[in-house]
């Protein structure tokens, strides 16, 4: 079992609706969450990151965890196309070693 | 400008040879990291450091060897290349507190043939 999962996708959602994205992992002792957004052909960004339970909105986008359920999800509200990517959950492992999950891919239908 | 130079941006090997990915940051990150992304695998680490001097294996560590000399620098080397190491390998960094805050490099295609 990976450490991190996710749902491949692809999750198809209409412009202006909202997109959830979803993800756990394995290790009760981690501490660090991040959602990092990857274009085709293109190297990840960071969009977010969350280190205690509840939720973190930066504009659009929403990060939520739950520790005790192991669970980190990202909404993306009025998704427009250009949110149209992979986006890969990464949790910090034991020894600091940062863990990905595989990734989900969006698309956003006009 | 700075970030994370990564050398070669494409390369293609013949199975056996030696090849070294080259990563150099600019932000005087402790961590740094290797990871290979594979479709339908998602991004799985090699090798990692969290501070000069010092590396640890990750999830796919077998086949790959890493050094860091320095803050700046941290090769990656396919000793005797094999085809399932065909791949895009990403470098990152980071600082360690708190960890996981990842800059990655453009990436580096390799194709072993």
């Amino acid at each position: 079992q990976k450490e991190v999962e996710q749902n491949s996708g692809p999750l198809s959602v209409p412009e202006g609706a909202i997109a959830s994205l979803n993800c756990t992992y394995s290790d009760r002792g981690s501490q660090s969450f991040f959602w990092y957004r990857q274009y085709s052909g293109k190297s990840p960004e960071l969009i977010m990151s969350i280190y205690s339970n509840g939720d973190k909105e930066d504009g659009r986008f929403t990060a939520q965890l739950n520790k005790a359920s192991q669970y980190v999800s990202l909404l993306i509200r009025d998704s427009q196309p250009s949110d149209s990517a992979t986006y890969l959950c990464a949790v910090n492992s034991r020894d600091d070693k940062i863990i990905f999950g595989k990734g989900t891919r969006l698309h956003i239908l006009p | 400008i700075a970030g994370i130079t990564q050398a070669p941006t494409s390369q293609i090997l013949a199975a056996g040879r030696r090849m070294t990915l080259r990563c150099t940051q600019d932000m005087r990150h402790n961590a740094m990291y290797w990871y290979r992304q594979d479709l339908g695998l998602g991004l799985r680490l090699i090798h990692y450091s969290n501070t000069a001097g010092t590396t640890g294996k990750g999830e796919v560590p077998d086949g790959y060897s890493v050094s860091r000399a320095n803050t700046d620098d941290f090769p990656l080397t396919l000793a005797s290349a094999v085809p399932s190491q065909t791949s895009v390998y990403f470098c990152a960094s980071s600082t360690t507190r708190p960890p996981g805050e990842l800059f990655f490099g453009e990436g580096s295609r390799l194709t072993v043939l």
